[in-house]
């Protein structure tokens, strides 16, 4: 039972690179999402999916794009990385709408210098 | 403003002894609720979830939640803690009429002292 999983763990980028958080489930459902952990702060959301070839804006996604060609993958990529990135990233999913979001990933902690 | 707040950032309780971790939300609604812990260098587990019916909800791990609609509040408890319940615990609210947007507390951490 892998559930959710993200790689890379952990990520050092420097100003202006770009780079592609993968994060896969292998429980079939349907919601995913992508949050950043800010310290002594709650999670925000950045992305959501709701199935494959479908997805939509959170609270803070301006820096982000995401895809979701497949069930199982939800990719989060930064373009052009910023400092204010520096954070924590957390990939989740669950069944549907009204279990949001269950189960998480271990999370990528992400610095941008 | 819809917001969530965890008045503590951190508790420190004695092993064996109980539990209550506080939450109070503002919502234009009742909205559906959750209580989530997060061990160090881990994802977030759900503990419980309310999301109608009986205001008593029990989670995993011996945690339970009281709903309160005249207090806007939603807090944890444990009648004895373990060792092994030190971590971070976070309270959310996402709307139960539609949309994703789930708003999570900031967190509070517990500390257990033998």
């Amino acid at each position: 039972n892998a559930g959710v999983t993200q790689t890379p763990k952990f990520r050092i980028l420097k100003i202006g690179q770009s780079m592609t958080l993968q994060c896969a489930q292998d429980m079939n459902h349907n919601y995913m999402y992508w949050y950043r952990q800010d310290p002594g702060m709650g999670l925000k959301l950045i992305y959501y999916s709701v199935g494959a070839g479908i997805t939509d804006k959170g609270e803070v996604p301006n820096g982000y794009n995401v895809s979701r060609s497949t069930t199982e993958d939800f990719p989060l990529r930064l373009e052009l990385a910023a400092p204010s990135q520096t954070s924590v990233y957390f990939c989740a999913s669950s069944r549907d709408r009204s279990n949001q979001p269950q189960h998480f990933g271990d999370g990528t902690r992400l610095s941008i210098l | 403003a819809q917001s969530v707040t965890q008045p503590d950032i951190h508790i420190t309780v004695s092993e064996g002894a109980s539990l209550e971790l506080r939450c109070n939300y503002s919502y234009g609604a009742t909205p559906y609720l959750f209580w989530y812990v997060q061990s160090p260098g881990q994802g977030l587990q759900l503990l419980l979830k309310y999301f109608s019916g009986d205001t008593l909800v029990q989670g995993i791990k011996g945690f339970e939640a009281e709903f309160k609609r005249s207090q806007s509040s939603f807090n944890l408890r444990k009648p004895s803690v373990h060792w092994s319940d030190a971590a971070e615990y976070f309270c959310a609210v996402a709307p139960a009429t539609g949309g994703f947007k789930t708003i999570f507390g900031a967190g509070t951490r517990l500390f257990v002292k033998a």
